[in-house]
């Protein structure tokens, strides 16, 4: 699988876009990449996953750029409840029983 | 309740104990998973099992057993803790489907201390 890079620690203000970059340089032509999330002491939560088109949902966008070596995933208008640990995620879908390898995430804080 | 659940949530033992966590859902889904997670890092996955009485190791599968007997229930068994056991352990399970991806719900989690 693809390794990631994401920042540590991130901030926004509540009801700015929070912007949240993700590194994934090695990434070959069939691997997805994947969002995550955990809230304090929380199990994980889906968030949203794309191959090379952008991708948007309820809960934020995801772009991906054209040589999909990087990735953002955009909360159009952060709220404290999104404050939460968020993980960048690249693998190859279906395989091996889809087996997620998190790393260390982005701690996003949004502040009031 | 329908959902995934974990039990017991808090759970205190001592080392060389057997400790049994246990980890049941309601979608039927066939697929489930244990993670662990330690303070500062990631999730790390313990095993992982694609259906009833199917189970494969994941990243750090060592004293450790699982068993997977009915779909709904995924227990994992710490057959003599160690102190290096503890940490926060998470249960996920996931739909098998073609239509699209089908994403992980992950349980509340097992706060587990080994003295």
């Amino acid at each position: 699988d693809a390794k990631t890079t994401q920042p540590p620690s991130m901030d926004c203000a509540e009801g700015r876009a929070a912007n949240l970059p993700c590194n994934h340089s090695t990434i070959s032509g069939n691997e997805y990449v994947y969002w995550y999330r955990q809230i304090h002491s929380q199990g994980p939560q889906y968030i949203i996953h794309g191959l090379k088109n952008n991708e948007t949902n309820e809960m934020a966008s995801l772009i991906i750029t054209e040589d999909r070596k990087s990735s953002t995933l955009i909360l159009p208008h952060a709220t404290l409840r999104d404050t939460a640990v968020y993980y960048c995620i690249v693998r190859v879908w279906g395989s091996s029983g889809d087996k997620l390898t998190f790393g260390t995430g982005t701690r996003l804080a949004v502040r009031p | 309740d329908a959902g995934i659940t974990q039990s017991p949530r808090y759970k205190i033992t001592e080392t060389g104990r057997q400790v049994t966590l246990m980890c049941h859902q309601t979608w039927s889904h066939s697929y489930m998973f244990w993670y662990r997670q330690d303070l500062g890092h990631g999730l790390r996955l313990i095993y992982y099992s694609a259906a009833a009485d199917i189970t494969d190791k994941g990243e750090v599968p060592d004293g450790y057993v699982v068993s997977r007997s009915k779909t709904e229930n995924f227990p994992l068994t710490l057959e003599s803790a160690t102190r290096s056991q503890t940490s926060v352990y998470f249960c996920a399970s996931r739909a098998t489907g073609t239509s699209g991806y089908n994403e992980q719900f992950f349980g509340p989690g097992t706060r587990l201390t080994v003295l």
